[in-house]
């Protein structure tokens, strides 16, 4: 059983696009998150979500529009598609401990490619 | 606000022989410490971390790290490498404010080849 698991693996599309990833944990965690790793694999977190909850809204464009209908999904919307959008995106998610130290566990990663 | 180094971009070594990639953080309180491994074209999998006690943490196949807070730094080593531990190696520093709040800070990593 995956733990964390993404879809699509791989994502090609066009400039101007919309697209979405989405990600499950099946480790019964309270807080998941998305990470882009950009081209120099440089990691760095986007949103986090707590039981449905936005809590981490790093500065993303607000093209990127992070959904989660119940704690064991979190899906990424991109609207308007542009190149430098082209990156890895990592699915994570961990297990609240109301103050103290968190693990993260990450999925597989969507490799996403804008032409 | 917290940060991490990972001085070597890319370390080359033979296959049997030792290994240790160094990390190097800044963190006002407390660290929590994490090493990530990222095979080709995969996802990060978690090798070892450390958030207290012994500051002589064993990880996934054979990794190890050590904290030292004088120096800031928690370097991972490896006795004798296999040519699977070929791999880019992330250090990750934690904060500790939980409820969602816990941002992973990373290093650029450390690409490691192995030679035979």
């Amino acid at each position: 059983d995956t733990a964390v698991s993404q879809t699509p693996k791989y994502l090609v599309t066009q400039m101007g696009n919309d697209k979405s990833i989405k990600c499950e944990q099946n480790l019964g965690h309270d807080t998941m998150y998305w990470y882009k790793q950009d081209s120099k694999k440089f990691l760095k977190i986007m949103f986090s979500y707590n039981n449905k909850e936005l809590i981490i809204n790093e500065t993303v464009p607000n093209r990127f529009s992070p959904k989660s209908p119940d704690k064991a999904h979190l899906n990424l919307h991109i609207n308007s598609l542009e190149l430098g959008d082209s990156a890895v995106y990592f699915c994570a998610s961990s297990q609240d401990t109301a103050g103290g130290p968190e693990t993260q566990y990450f999925g597989p990663g969507t490799r996403l490619l804008v032409l | 606000a917290q940060s991490v180094t990972q001085p070597d971009i890319h370390i080359t070594v033979s296959e049997g022989a030792s290994l240790e990639l160094r990390c190097n953080y800044s963190y006002g309180a407390t660290p929590y410490l994490f090493w990530y491994v990222q095979s080709p074209g995969q996802g990060l999998q978690l090798l070892l971390k450390y958030f207290s006690g012994d500051t002589l943490v064993q990880g996934i196949k054979g990794f190890e790290a050590e904290f030292k807070r004088s120096q800031s730094s928690f370097n991972l080593r490896k006795p004798s490498v296999h040519w699977s531990d070929a791999a880019e190696y992330f250090c990750a520093v934690g904060s500790t404010q939980g409820f969602g709040n816990e941002k992973l800070t990373f290093g650029t990593g450390t690409r490691l080849t192995i030679i035979p």
